[in-house]
């Protein structure tokens, strides 16, 4: 079955340190992806997404993500995490146009908890 | 603002009761979803909807019924078929029905409780 993997359950680090969090997909042909970020408490908002172009696609506070289309992978960056970064990060993945009825639909990941520790 | 309005915010059921949770955006979207979270497991897709009085299955919708009479409404009805209710309940809405480039926008969510 296609799907959306995120190796990292949950992810501990201390102030200023660096991320990065895994996401593969199983999708063949052109795909779109996105980072969601889950805070305690609040609803999942988008952090970038990646369409066409460069693959090295910059989104809001700090975060950056790297689409290596050989390597179906999408993961997410940051040179220097804050406390504030504590959250549930969630990648999702829209199958190609001809994947089928589903293809308009997001596919997610099952997230990974980021602890920052000050 | 515009956005999307999950209610209520928490909710609790006894067992074999029905309950509705309700979704509404302003966003002038076409497609509405509904999502579980469950811890570890991510989002499930219980049901989806292009247009309205029209909706889809998704991967989980057994136990589970919506409508989409109105453009700006996608309530879902937890039933008592559902073996496993309890969880945190997202909707979503987007633009393009069939390519939506800007993806998701979410609701606060749901969390229902069965007692």
């Amino acid at each position: 079955a296609q799907s959306v993997s995120q190796h990292n359950h949950h992810v501990i680090l201390s102030e200023a340190a660096s991320l990065e969090l895994g996401c593969n997909y199983s999708y063949g042909g052109t795909v779109n992806l996105f980072w969601y970020v889950q805070y305690p408490g609040q609803h999942l908002q988008l952090l970038l997404k990646y369409f066409s172009g460069d693959p090295l696609v910059k989104g809001i506070k700090g975060f950056e993500a790297e689409f290596i289309k050989s390597k179906f992978s999408f993961n997410l960056r940051k040179p220097s995490v804050q406390w504030s970064d504590t959250a549930e990060y969630f990648c999702a993945v829209k199958p190609p146009r001809d994947s089928g009825a589903g293809s308009y639909q997001l596919t997610f990941g099952k997230g990974t908890k980021l602890s920052v520790i000050p | 603002d515009g956005g999307i309005t999950q209610s209520p915010k928490y909710l609790f059921r006894k067992e074999g009761q029905n309950v509705t949770l309700s979704c509404e955006q302003n966003l002038n979207h076409d497609a509405m979803y509904w999502y579980r979270q469950d811890p570890g497991q991510g989002l499930r897709l219980i049901y989806y909807s292009q247009i309205v009085n029209d909706f889809q299955k998704g991967d989980i919708a057994e136990g589970y019924s919506v409508s989409r009479e109105k453009k700006e409404s996608f309530p879902l009805t937890v039933t008592s078929a559902q073996k496993n209710p309890t969880a945190f309940y997202l909707c979503a809405s987007s633009t393009d029905t069939g390519y939506p480039r800007d993806g998701y926008t979410f609701g606060s969510g749901t969390r229902l409780t069965v007692v």
